[in-house]
C-alpha cells in the first residue's frame, strides 16, 4: 500500500532563517506531489505541484521553492523565513495517470516563525 | 475566479441523527469535486470524489451528491457516532485544462457529534 511521509511534525524557525520540509511517498511511482499551506482560517492554498523529477510549478509568487530531487521526494524550502510564512504545511500526491484520482495529504507540518 | 463556501462554519449534533453538510461553487465548470476530513492538527484524509458527470457516491454511512447546474454538493452522514466528529472539506478541481492541477478548497464545517 502506498504511504506519505512529513517532517518535521513541528518546527519553531526565527525570521530571517532558511527551511527545509521533507515529503516522500512509498509505494508508488511517479506520482503528482503538491506542496499546500493552510493558514488559520483559511482555505488550503496550492504552493507547488510536481509531474515528475525536476519539473516544479509554482502556483503563487512567494518566499518558498519546491524541489523534487527523486520521483518520490519532495523538498519545500526557503532561504529567508517572513513571519507570514507560518502556517500548517501539507504534502499530498495523487496518481498521475488521471485527474479522478483522489488526494492523499501527509500528516503535516506546523511551522512557526517568530 | 473559482470561490467554495462551505455553511456553516461549525455543527453540532447529537450522537445517532443523520446530517448533511452543505458545500456551495461559483463556477460549475469543474471536473470534480472531492469531500475531505481532516482531524485537529492532522492532515486530511479524502472521503469520496465525484466526478463531473456523476451525481452521486456512496461510502459506507457517507452519501455525497453533486448538482454541478446549481454550484451544489452535500455530504450527508447517516447515523453519526462521536468519531466522526472533525472538519470537513470540499474541494473543486476546476475544468479540464490538463495543466490545472489546482483544488479550490472551502474553509470547512467543524463537526462535533455529541454523546
Amino acid at each position: 500500500s502506498q504511504t506519505i511521509h512529513q517532517w518535521p511534525a513541528t518546527l519553531v524557525q526565527p525570521v530571517g532563517s532558511p527551511l527545509s520540509l521533507e515529503c516522500t511517498v512509498e509505494g508508488t511511482s511517479n506520482p503528482n506531489l503538491y506542496w499546500y499551506r493552510q493558514a488559520a482560517g483559511r482555505g488550503l492554498q496550492l504552493l507547488f505541484y510536481s509531474v515528475g523529477i525536476g519539473q516544479i510549478s509554482s502556483e503563487v509568487p512567494q518566499n518558498l521553492s519546491a524541489s523534487r530531487p527523486q520521483d518520490r521526494q519532495f523538498i519545500l524550502s526557503s532561504k529567508k523565513l517572513l513571519l507570514s510564512d507560518s502556517g500548517f504545511y501539507l504534502c499530498a500526491w495523487r496518481p498521475g495517470r488521471s485527474f479522478n484520482e483522489k488526494l492523499f495529504f501527509g500528516s503535516g507540518t506546523q511551522l512557526s516563525v517568530l | 475566479k473559482q470561490e467554495v463556501t462551505q455553511i456553516p462554519a461549525a455543527l453540532s449534533v447529537p450522537e445517532g441523527e443523520n446530517l448533511v453538510l452543505n458545500c456551495s461553487f461559483t463556477d460549475s465548470a469543474i471536473y470534480n469535486l472531492q469531500w475531505f476530513r481532516q482531524d485537529p492538527g492532522k492532515g486530511l484524509t479524502s472521503l469520496l470524489l465525484i466526478q463531473s458527470s456523476q451525481r452521486e457516491q456512496t461510502s459506507g454511512r457517507l452519501n455525497a451528491s453533486l448538482d454541478k447546474s446549481s454550484g451544489r454538493s452535500t455530504l450527508y452522514i447517516a447515523a453519526s457516532q462521536p468519531g466522526d466528529s472533525a472538519t470537513y472539506l470540499c474541494a473543486v478541481k476546476e475544468g479540464s485544462n490538463f495543466g490545472n492541477e489546482k483544488l479550490t478548497f472551502g474553509t470547512g464545517t467543524r463537526l462535533t457529534i455529541i454523546p
